[in-house]
């Protein structure tokens, strides 16, 4: 089946830890994304890539970082200098140029 | 600054009444997204809006845009219990799509028998 998914589905770790949140995709697509739900709100933008090795910050990407190794995978750490990490987190993906990303089950992250 | 407005944020209807969700955006963009989001799940494309005049539907749901008010609509006909969720638009930050999508806030929607 093709798709997306992101591991772990919930996530606790005490406060000055990083952490990192997997999302994998075997759709093919060229673009991927983060983004950060907190309660009640929308979702904002994190980080993106269009192609492998290169990425671009989003509206909130401080305390965050990102690599692009390879076409299938874009890991997202949640460092220790992001002040308030708990929250939903999303990834998503879509081929170059086109117009929808689909999302995947998303991580649920918790920080105390 | 690319900005994103949904009203009502929260809506309780009843099953059978029709109503509407708008969707305001700030700069000029000729494409938006409709979204579902169940609780605690994550988000299901509804509809594309490619372009001025859009109109697409499905089922009870039906989504238009006009880009020259910069404002798109979900009309929910004869709603039923089962569409209760969450409805989010989104906007093009930009480069056809490839710079990411900025969210509305999101109309928490609740159906009643």
């Amino acid at each position: 089946d093709g798709g997306i998914t992101q591991s772990p589905k919930y996530l606790f770790r005490k406060e000055g830890q990083n952490v990192t949140l997997s999302c994998e995709q075997n759709l093919n697509h060229d673009a991927m994304y983060w983004y950060r739900q907190d309660p009640g709100q929308g979702l904002r933008l994190i980080y993106y890539s269009q192609i492998v090795n290169d990425f671009q910050k989003g509206d909130i990407a401080e305390g965050y970082s990102v690599s692009r190794e390879k076409k299938e995978s874009f890991p997202l750490t949640v460092t220790s200098a992001q002040k308030n990490p708990t929250a939903f987190y999303l990834c998503a993906s879509s081929f170059q140029g086109a117009y929808e990303q689909y999302f995947g089950p998303g991580t649920r992250l918790t920080v105390t | 600054e690319l900005k994103v407005e949904q009203n009502p944020l929260f809506l309780s209807m009843q099953e059978g009444k029709n109503y509407t969700i708008y969707c305001n955006y700030s700069t000029t963009s000729d494409r938006l997204y409709w979204y579902r989001q169940d609780p605690g799940k994550s988000l299901e494309s509804l509809f594309v809006l490619l372009s001025n005049g859009a109109v697409k539907q499905e089922g009870r749901l039906m989504a238009s845009l006009d880009t020259k008010a910069r404002l798109s609509t979900l009309h929910i006909t004869a709603a039923v219990h089962d569409l209760s969720a969450t409805y989010f638009c989104a906007v093009d930050k930009g480069g056809g799509g490839a710079d990411g999508l900025t969210f509305g806030k999101g109309t928490h929607l609740i159906i009643q028998p």
